[in-house]
């Protein structure tokens, strides 16, 4: 069973449209993260989310929106894509009050804006 | 502001050699350090997971160690093969809600 899954794999759409990127966990993690990796491979946190707080990256615009239906879903919500929104976004997750379990991440979602 | 560097930023070294990659943070005060994996096209594979409170961690022929007061981390690969071609990247984690911070990678290639 794959513990994250994000949904599509691949996503190419033209610039301005809205799109969605679904992240489930089986892992019964409290918190999960989105993460953007950019053309120069460097991995940054987006955001991350347990029941209680959204922390969000000061340097993330607010295009980009996360949406939690449960504790096991964190979906991407992009508005009006821009060229430079063009990366690779991975989902992850972790049980945030134990500081001996590692996050584990999704296989990502390659956006490509035309 | 956490800051993660990693060096070097590219190795590329005959099968069969031990080597070591670097990792430094600028903010001690962190819950862990996680070394991962990343081979093209894929996603993240977590190698090892150190404590703060922890030196080292050992799996296979990997070992990493952390030095925190000074804020340092290698990662030694023995033996290395050619199967251990891949980005290697650090990141450590602050805790709470937090996310880890990521150094730039290592990308290694291990010649046949």
């Amino acid at each position: 069973d794959t513990a994250v899954s994000q949904t599509p794999k691949y996503l190419v759409t033209q610039m301005g449209n809205d799109k969605s990127i679904k992240c489930e966990q089986n892992l019964g993690h409290d918190t999960m993260y989105w993460y953007k990796q950019d053309s120069k491979k460097f991995l940054k946190i987006m955001f991350s989310y347990n029941n209680k707080e959204l922390i969000i990256n000061e340097t993330v615009p607010n295009r980009f929106s996360p949406k939690s239906p449960d504790k096991a879903h964190l979906n991407l919500h992009i508005n009006s894509l821009e060229l430079g929104d063009s990366a690779v976004y991975f989902c992850a997750s972790s049980q945030s009050d134990r500081t001996n379990q590692p996050q584990h991440f999704g296989d990502g979602t390659r956006l490509s804006i035309l | 502001k956490q800051e993660v560097t990693q060096i070097p930023a590219a190795l590329s070294v005959p099968e069969g050699e031990n080597l070591v990659l670097n990792c430094s943070f600028t903010d001690s005060a962190i819950y862990n350090l996680q070394w991962f994996r990343q081979d093209p096209g894929k996603g993240l594979t977590s190698l090892l997971l150190i404590q703060s409170s922890q030196r080292e961690q050992t799996s296979g022929r990997l070992n990493a160690s952390l030095d925190k007061s000074s804020g340092r981390s290698t990662l030694y690969i023995a033996a290395s093969q050619p199967g251990d071609s891949a980005t290697y990247l650090c990141a450590v984690y602050e805790g709470g809600a937090d996310g880890l911070t990521f150094g730039k990678g290592t990308h290694l290639i291990i010649q046949p």
